[in-house]
């Protein structure tokens, strides 16, 4: 258990629809990052949040948005829902230390019909 | 644009022998990571190493870094039927910063 967690587990919608996803970092770490794993495009980072403000952007789509709230909870927010956005979602929060090790939740399973 | 890349991408092994896992990467990183990945699970940090000729290990497994070359090797001992999952290098830099993930080796052991 890597102290991570993230809800809801697996999530079924349909095209044209809008989700949110919910991160909860480690105690005490500042940073969440959101990735998107997909058989096509393996591993690919989204979105990083550090101590509520923005940081980095990777391959995010503009329908797709984040935040981070002063509890350092992350919500990922989808939107205009399309089959290719059907992927496994981690957050992954880190202390911030020179390691930089990065701690994976369990990941939500989107998967749009 | 730092790319990862890993090999081989699959990886069926006999119980009992030896083998190396890949990561090359594109430029210049202080940063490497090794992750393991059990099918529809999350992902498990195994390793990291923060400068060049860094070796660690656990039990079967063995890591290394070579930053003058850009790669990292993960070595297999004695393989196991354990060991069965997808493993990832991933590549950063010190402080905040997103990581680069190769596209996974998976790994099969069999008896």
């Amino acid at each position: 258990d890597s102290g991570v967690t993230q809800t809801p587990k697996h999530l079924i919608t349909a095209t044209g629809q809008r989700v949110t996803l919910r991160c909860s970092p480690r105690s005490g770490d500042l940073s969440v990052y959101w990735y998107q794993q997909s058989l096509d495009q393996g591993l690919q980072f989204l979105i990083q949040y550090y101590n509520g403000e923005e940081r980095a952007k990777g391959n995010i789509l503009e329908r797709f948005s984040a935040q981070q709230f002063p509890d350092l909870h992350s919500e990922l927010n989808l939107s205009s829902l399309e089959l290719g956005d059907s992927a496994l979602y981690f957050c992954a929060s880190t202390s911030g230390s020179s390691y930089n090790e990065q701690f994976f939740g369990p990941g939500t399973r989107l998967t749009v019909l | 644009e730092l790319k990862v890349e890993q090999n081989p991408l699959f990886l069926s092994m006999q119980e009992g022998k030896n083998y190396t896992i890949y990561c090359n990467y594109s430029t210049t990183s202080d940063r490497l990571y090794w992750y393991r990945q059990d099918p529809g699970k999350s992902l498990e940090s195994l390793f990291v190493l923060l400068s060049n000729g860094a070796v660690k290990q656990e039990g079967r497994l063995m890591a290394s870094l070579d930053t003058k070359a850009r790669l990292s090797t993960l070595h297999i001992t004695a393989a196991v039927h354990d060991l069965s999952a997808t493993y990832f290098c991933a590549v950063g830099n010190s402080g905040n910063t997103p990581l680069v993930f190769g596209k996974g080796t998976r790994l099969s052991v069999i008896a």
